[in-house]
């Protein structure tokens, strides 16, 4: 039973660089979301998506992408690294939109943008 | 969109006492979520609370949901050391997030032993 699983659990990258952040889950869960966690300042929403097919802006939109192409995966995007994308970064999924049941976190990415 | 305020931002403690935080927001929550985060891990659901008044536990934590909707709490007994972490309060935004979770900053607990 892995839950939601977050690859890779470090990374750095050098400004302007990009990467994908993966992230999966096994629980037939339609709704997905990415957060970044910077120190002392919680949990930030990043993007969301309400099934396959559909996304939408959080909080903190800018500078990532994502695409939702089948119900398990939901890909986080960071097209030109910069140092304020260095941060702890959750997936997270869950079965009803407005948390009710509250989320199921991945155990994170760490990443570093030098 | 709404925001809430967890306080202490951090607490150092002795094995043994007891731990009481809160968190509070400047409108109502219909829920209120604990999630506890372990050094290098994702949160985790401690403990969710649904009703105005509700007082739900989980072992040593217990949390109360508060009657004016806009606030919560979280107690723990007699802490021992693998209660080190971050503890949040999460709560669905229905104002800018389309009931999306929010989240607190988190109170930072450390255990001597």
């Amino acid at each position: 039973n892995a839950g939601v699983t977050q690859t890779p659990k470090f990374r750095i990258l050098k400004i302007g660089q990009s990467m994908t952040l993966q992230c999966t889950q096994d629980m037939n869960h339609n709704y997905m979301y990415w957060y970044r966690q910077d120190p002392g300042m919680g949990l930030k929403l990043i993007y969301y998506s309400v099934g396959a097919g559909i996304t939408d802006k959080g909080e903190v939109p800018n500078g990532y992408n994502v695409s939702r192409s089948t119900t398990e995966d939901f890909p986080l995007r960071l097209e030109l690294a910069a140092p304020s994308q260095t941060s702890v970064y959750f997936c997270a999924s869950s079965y009803a939109q407005q948390g009710t049941y509250g989320y199921t976190f991945g155990s994170g990415t760490r990443l570093t943008v030098v | 969109g709404q925001q809430l305020n967890q306080s202490p931002q951090s607490m150092f403690i002795q094995e043994g006492e007891d731990v009481s935080m809160n968190c509070t927001s400047s409108s109502i929550f219909n829920t209120w979520l604990w999630y506890k985060q372990d050094p290098g891990e994702g949160p985790v659901l401690l403990i969710a609370l649904y009703k105005a008044g509700e007082l739900t536990s989980n072992g040593r934590l217990t949390a109360q949901f508060g009657i004016t909707r806009k606030d919560s709490f979280l107690n723990i007994s007699a802490s021992i050391p693998s209660d080190v972490g971050i503890y949040f309060c999460a709560g669905p935004d229905y104002g800018g997030s389309q009931g999306n979770l929010i989240f607190g900053k988190g109170t930072k607990l450390s255990v001597k032993p």
